[in-house]
């Protein structure tokens, strides 16, 4: 069966970056683009970026241009999501989901918490 | 950017009762639009695609309608396990997502 599974909660404090991780299983990691979106507490959903993990190209929301990488590694089916100069408004639920036809989210990671905190 | 809204903010149902969402975008998206429900503590789950698709698995009960600006989410008779937050989502153009609708128990 199609899973992701993500890495655990991170604390982090302002200024630090996280690195945060979802491995795919029970599918061709390589059909279907993978997408972040980021929930702050109490808030909705907002998407973060994408990777194409055939050839690993990348796209990102402008208000995270910059700021957020995507990567992934074909050997071990992981996409990976690092944002860097944490602040406290970077607190949120970070998802990774399984894209169809471009940007159908059909399944879903559990969420990784970071929590950035002085 | 394609805005998308969401109404009402809150909808105070009883079970067996019909609840109908509405998410207009803020220019024509075709019929590019996705649901999703979420449940406290849990990740969002696709419930509609492409305006009024059934994802796999999804019940009869709910249903999707709408294209161009305005879409419509219809559940036509809440079970217990539908009290929940319910979120649009457009692909026309980048993705962006409704601030969504939470089901209350009335």
């Amino acid at each position: 069966q199609v899973q992701l599974v993500q890495s655990g909660a991170e604390v982090k404090k302002p200024g630090a970056s996280v690195k945060v991780s979802c491995k795919a299983s029970g599918y061709t990691f390589t059909n279907y683009f993978v997408h972040w979106v980021r929930q702050a507490p109490g808030q909705g959903l907002e998407w973060v970026g994408l990777i194409d993990p055939t050839g690993g190209s990348a796209s990102y929301a402008p208000k995270f241009r910059g700021r957020v990488t995507v990567t992934r590694d074909t050997s071990t089916n992981t996409v990976y999501m690092e944002i860097s100069t944490l602040t406290s408004a970077d607190t949120a639920v970070f998802y990774c989901a399984r894209a169809h036809y471009g940007a159908i989210y059909d399944y879903w990671g559990q969420g990784t918490l970071v929590t950035v905190s002085s | 950017e394609i805005v998308l809204t969401q109404s009402p903010g809150i909808l105070s149902l009883s079970p067996g009762e019909r609840a109908t969402l509405s998410c207009r975008a803020s220019q024509n998206i075709g019929n590019f639009l996705a649901w999703y429900q979420q449940r406290p503590g849990q990740a969002p789950r696709l419930l509609i695609y492409d305006a009024s698709n059934r994802a796999t698995g999804i019940p009869a009960r709910f249903s999707g309608s709408g294209s161009g600006t305005d879409f419509t989410l219809t559940i036509s008779s809440l079970e217990p396990e539908d009290f929940a937050v319910y979120y649009c989502q457009q692909r026309s153009s980048l993705f962006t997502f409704g601030p969504g609708t939470r089901v209350d128990f009335k």
